[in-house]
C-alpha cells in the first residue's frame, strides 16, 4: 500500500517567492495533517483536517501560510511570500479516527 | 504548562543497557497514546501504541498511569540502531488532534 506522499521532497527558492507544498493521504484516512519541524521548535501542528473540512489552523503562522484540501486524496500547503525563517522540514501526516499518523517523507523547504 | 512533556535528554547509554523514558501529559481526558520514533533527517514513525494495561513488543514496553498522567518506555537490552528521538504522543477525547511532545533523544554507545 502507498503511504502519504509529499512533493517536492527538496525546495530551494529565494524569499518572496511563492512556495507550494502537496500531499495526498493514505487511501481510506480521513484527517490529513501539517506539520513543520525545525531545531529550535520540534515538531509544530500547523493545521489538521477531517473529512477535507480544516478543523483547527491555530497553529499556522501568520496570513502568508494557507492550506486547501479540495478532496480526500489531496492537499496543499501554501507560502506567500516565503521567507528565511520559513526554511524548516514540512511534514504530512494522515489518519483514520484515533488511530496513529503515518507521516509522509517530508519536503525540506529552504528560503535564501 | 505544555500539554506534553519530555526530558529531551540526550540519553546517552551502552549498548546492552536498559533505559527509560517518561512523558506527561496535561489533559487528564486523553484517550490515546502513542511512542513514535524519528530518525534524524527522516519522518516520524510509530513505534508502539499504549495500552491502559500496558504492552510489549520485543525489547520495548510502554505503561500508561493515568492517576499520575504519564506514559513510559522502556527499551532493554539497546541496540545501535536504537539511536533515534522518542515522541510521545496524545491525542484529547475532543476532536482527532495529535498532540506530539518535544522528544526525548536516545544514543546507544557501542
Amino acid at each position: 500500500d502507498a503511504g502519504v506522499i509529499q512533493s517536492p521532497r527538496h525546495e530551494v527558492t529565494e524569499m518572496g517567492q511563492e512556495v507550494t507544498l502537496r500531499c495526498k493521504p493514505i487511501s481510506g484516512h480521513n484527517s490529513l495533517f501539517w506539520y513543520r519541524q525545525t531545531m529550535m521548535r520540534g515538531l509544530e501542528l500547523l493545521i489538521y483536517f477531517n473529512n477535507n473540512v480544516p478543523i483547527d489552523d491555530s497553529g499556522m503562522p501568520e496570513d502568508r501560510f494557507s492550506a486547501k484540501m479540495p478532496n480526500a486524496s489531496f492537499s496543499t500547503l501554501k507560502i506567500q511570500p516565503s521567507e528565511p525563517r520559513d526554511s524548516a522540514v514540512y511534514f504530512c501526516a494522515s489518519s483514520q479516527g484515533h488511530q496513529p499518523q503515518h507521516f509522509g517523507d517530508g519536503t525540506r523547504l529552504s528560503i535564501l | 504548562r505544555k500539554e506534553v512533556e519530555q526530558d529531551p535528554g540526550p540519553f546517552n547509554v551502552p549498548e546492552g543497557a536498559t533505559v527509560a523514558f517518561n512523558c506527561t501529559y496535561s489533559n487528564s481526558a486523553s484517550q490515546s497514546f502513542f511512542w513514535y520514533r524519528q530518525d534524524c533527517r527522516k519522518e516520524p514513525k510509530l513505534l508502539m501504541s499504549v495500552y491502559s494495561s500496558g504492552n510489549e513488543d520485543g525489547r520495548f514496553t510502554a505503561q500508561l498511569n493515568r492517576a499520575s498522567q504519564y506514559i513510559s518506555l522502556l527499551i532493554r537490552d539497546s541496540k545501535l540502531s536504537d539511536s533515534a528521538t522518542y515522541l510521545c504522543v496524545v491525542t484529547p477525547s475532543y476532536g482527532q488532534n495529535f498532540v506530539f511532545g518535544p522528544g526525548t533523544r536516545l544514543s546507544v554507545l557501542p
